[in-house]
């Protein structure tokens, strides 16, 4: 079965520096790997996806990731964040025939001035 | 545009009641979903359902039950609310097919069981 670790729980970074969020997965066949994020009291909004293809993938709002075979991980950048950026941001794996999608226990980013 | 709808954002309940969480999505989705979302433990499946009166036990489905008459409407139903049941509940749906798309969410559900 697919699952995703992120090690990070909580990170704090001053606005305008770069961020980057990790994300390890594990599964035997090609993952369908995805970066949602959630603002306080709402619900998930699709940042970014990886199916094939292009390894490093552009999503909303200035983010991408860069999926990475060998070292099974799908990390999330920003080179320069906003205060508008803090929220809790969740990687998930789905598989090819599968249903639903798995999802890691998310990273809360705050944002300081 | 895509939409996925709670029919509630806040609920309180007390402990014993049959608790009914409504979602309906508007995309004709054959997938839907119901996650439950605890601090520190991120989202985990409870039940989801791949078509109308089909549904499928997700990862902690004990204490819920789920239902599916139509094909736009996923209703999670809690038979006796306990107090450990108090969390934020979010619906979600995905299309069909070979390729898995990514699922789309709805604004989630704040649930107090008193």
């Amino acid at each position: 079965a697919q699952s995703v670790t992120q090690p990070d729980i909580h990170i704090t970074v001053s606005e305008g520096a770069s961020l980057e969020l990790r994300c390890n997965y594990s599964y035997g066949a090609t993952p369908y790997l995805f970066w949602y994020v959630q603002s306080p009291g709402q619900g998930l909004q699709l940042l970014l996806k990886y199916f094939s293809g292009d390894t490093l993938v552009q999503g909303i709002k200035g983010f991408e990731a860069e999926f990475k075979r060998s070292q099974s991980s799908f990390n999330l950048r920003k080179p320069s964040v906003h205060w508008s950026d803090a929220a809790e941001y969740f990687c998930a794996v789905g598989a090819w025939s599968g249903y639903a999608l798995n999802f890691g226990k998310g990273t809360s980013l705050l944002v300081t001035p | 545009d895509v939409k996925v709808t709670q029919s509630s954002r806040y609920l309180v309940k007390r402990t014993g009641e049959k608790v009914f969480l409504e979602c309906v999505q508007d995309m004709d989705h054959e997938n839907m979903f119901w996650y439950r979302q605890d601090p520190g433990l991120g989202l985990r499946l409870i039940y989801f359902s791949y078509d109308v009166k089909m549904k499928e036990k997700g990862d902690i489905p004990e204490g819920y039950s789920v239902s599916r008459e139509k094909k736009e409407r996923f209703s999670l139903i809690l038979e006796s609310a306990s107090t450990n049941q108090t969390s934020m509940y979010l619906c979600a749906s995905k299309p069909a097919g070979l390729k898995n798309t990514e699922a789309f969410f709805g604004q989630g559900t704040r649930l107090t069981v008193v």
